[in-house]
């Protein structure tokens, strides 16, 4: 069974600090790879996702994470945060097989963004 | 976003009154999850369906029944509500449809408090 850490679970930043959120996952074979944002009060929402192909993925809203297979981890990361960004960050991880999808989430990163 | 409702979105009841949450996707996809949100666990899965009638177990799935009779709804009971079920339930949904078929899609969620 696949397992996913977030090592930070509450992170506080200035504006316009950069920000490197960690992921890692335990499993033995090949993945697919999530970040969920949620924002206060609401559901969570795709932020990026990685299947195949180039390790470095961008996603919205400036947002970008990068999948080092050797290190199994998935790190989120955005060169300069804004207050909007204050949320809760899930990395998430299933296995590249189709159809019913596991998905394992992590403990989520509550990010706090200071004006 | 995807065409996924939640109701109620807010409920209070008493211990060991039945409740019943519902999932409505208008999006044709085929498979449905139940996962439950709190502090310090991320998301948990309860139970999820692979298509009409076809529902299995998570990990969390003591003390919750799910149905689906028809593809777009996906319900979710609590047999007999305990304080330990007070929670936010998300429902979402993968697989098909004109949404990418290997992401899951959150609904708005439904905050349950049981006294």
């Amino acid at each position: 069974a696949q397992s996913v850490s977030q090592h930070n679970h509450h992170v506080i930043l200035s504006e316009a600090a950069s920000l490197e959120l960690g992921c890692n996952y335990s499993y033995g074979g090949t993945v697919n790879l999530f970040w969920y944002v949620q924002y206060p009060g609401q559901h969570l929402q795709l932020l990026l996702k990685y299947f195949s192909g180039d390790p470095l993925v961008k996603g919205i809203k400036g947002f970008e994470a990068e999948f080092i297979k050797s290190k199994f981890s998935f790190n989120l990361r955005k060169p300069s945060v804004q207050w909007s960004d204050t949320a809760e960050y899930f990395c998430a991880v299933t296995p590249n097989s189709g159809g019913y999808q596991k998905v394992t989430f992590g403990t989520g990163t509550k990010l706090q963004v200071i004006p | 976003d995807a065409g996924i409702t939640q109701s109620p979105r807010h409920k209070v009841t008493e211990t060991g009154t039945p409740v019943t949450l519902r999932c409505h996707q208008t999006e044709n996809h085929r498979y449905m999850y139940w996962y439950r949100q709190d502090p310090g666990h991320g998301l948990r899965l309860i139970h999820y369906s692979y298509g009409v009638k076809d529902t299995d177990k998570g990990e969390v799935s003591d003390g919750y029944s799910v149905s689906r009779s028809k593809t777009e709804d996906f319900l979710l009971t609590l047999e007999s509500a305990t304080s330990s079920q007070t929670s936010v339930y998300f429902c979402a949904i993968s697989g098909g449809g004109r949404l990418s078929t290997d992401t899951q899609y959150f609904g708005p969620g439904t905050r349950l408090t049981v006294l």
